[in-house]
């Protein structure tokens, strides 16, 4: 059975960082491309960023590149998004999800405030 | 970047009967590859999103065969034969042809 499990969203300081972790289970994570998507309260879904299978090849939406940072660890199977320069508008509930060109397995999500 | 532009924004529906969500690009959605990356996705309330349909037309396993997927190019519809209480939620349309990856405002639906 495939799992995805977030971990480390919370509360942060506008300016502050956050790192996400995303712990996969039940599939071949070494061989599977991986993103980040993010829902604002009461908004739609918006893609943030994604990520090849070796880690050599990284995506990003306009709103967070240079930002936020995707990486992996295929000897832990764990995806990652470490935020820096948290806005406001970064305030969302964050999901990671298999693969990038259609998402069937989504994490449960991880909440992500950023406010003084 | 691709837009998803979605029609009806806000879908009241009568139980029983159909309901049809359209979903428009502002470019051609189908891949070097041949195929279209189009997929549907529901959000029922305080839930995470689940895919129905990928590739614009193709079930995903649980999912009920009232549910389909049709279009080409850059105009797509989810089509629900006889909604039922538990379709209650909102609808999205996500593109994974293109970079960045967009998604459809969203379709509430509701019932009446």
């Amino acid at each position: 059975e495939v799992q995805l499990l977030e971990s480390g969203g919370g509360l942060v300081q506008p300016g502050g960082s956050l790192r996400l972790s995303c712990a996969a289970s039940g599939f071949t994570f070494s061989s599977s491309t991986m993103s980040w998507v993010r829902q604002a309260p009461g908004q739609g879904l918006e893609w943030v960023s994604s990520i090849s299978a070796s880690g050599a090849t990284t995506y990003y939406a306009d709103s967070v590149k240079g930002r936020f940072t995707i990486s992996r660890d295929n000897s832990e199977n764990t995806l990652f998004l470490q935020m820096n320069s948290l806005r406001a508008e970064d305030t969302a509930v964050y999901y990671c999800a298999k693969d990038s060109a259609s998402f069937f397995y989504w994490g449960q999500g991880n909440r992500v405030t950023v406010s003084s | 970047d691709v837009v998803l532009t979605q029609s009806p924004l806000s879908l009241p529906v009568t139980l029983g009967q159909p309901a049809s969500i359209s979903c428009r690009s502002s470019q051609s959605l189908v891949y070097s590859d041949g195929n279209t990356y189009l997929s549907w996705l529901q959000q029922r309330p305080g839930q995470t999103p689940r895919r129905l349909i990928y590739k614009v037309s193709n079930r995903d396993s649980g999912v009920p065969d009232r549910f389909s997927g049709s279009g080409s190019g850059t105009d797509f519809t989810l089509q629900i034969n006889r909604v039922e209480a538990e379709d209650v939620g909102v609808y999205y349309c996500m593109q994974g042809t293109h970079w960045p990856r967009t998604f459809g405002q969203g379709t509430k639906v509701e019932i009446k």
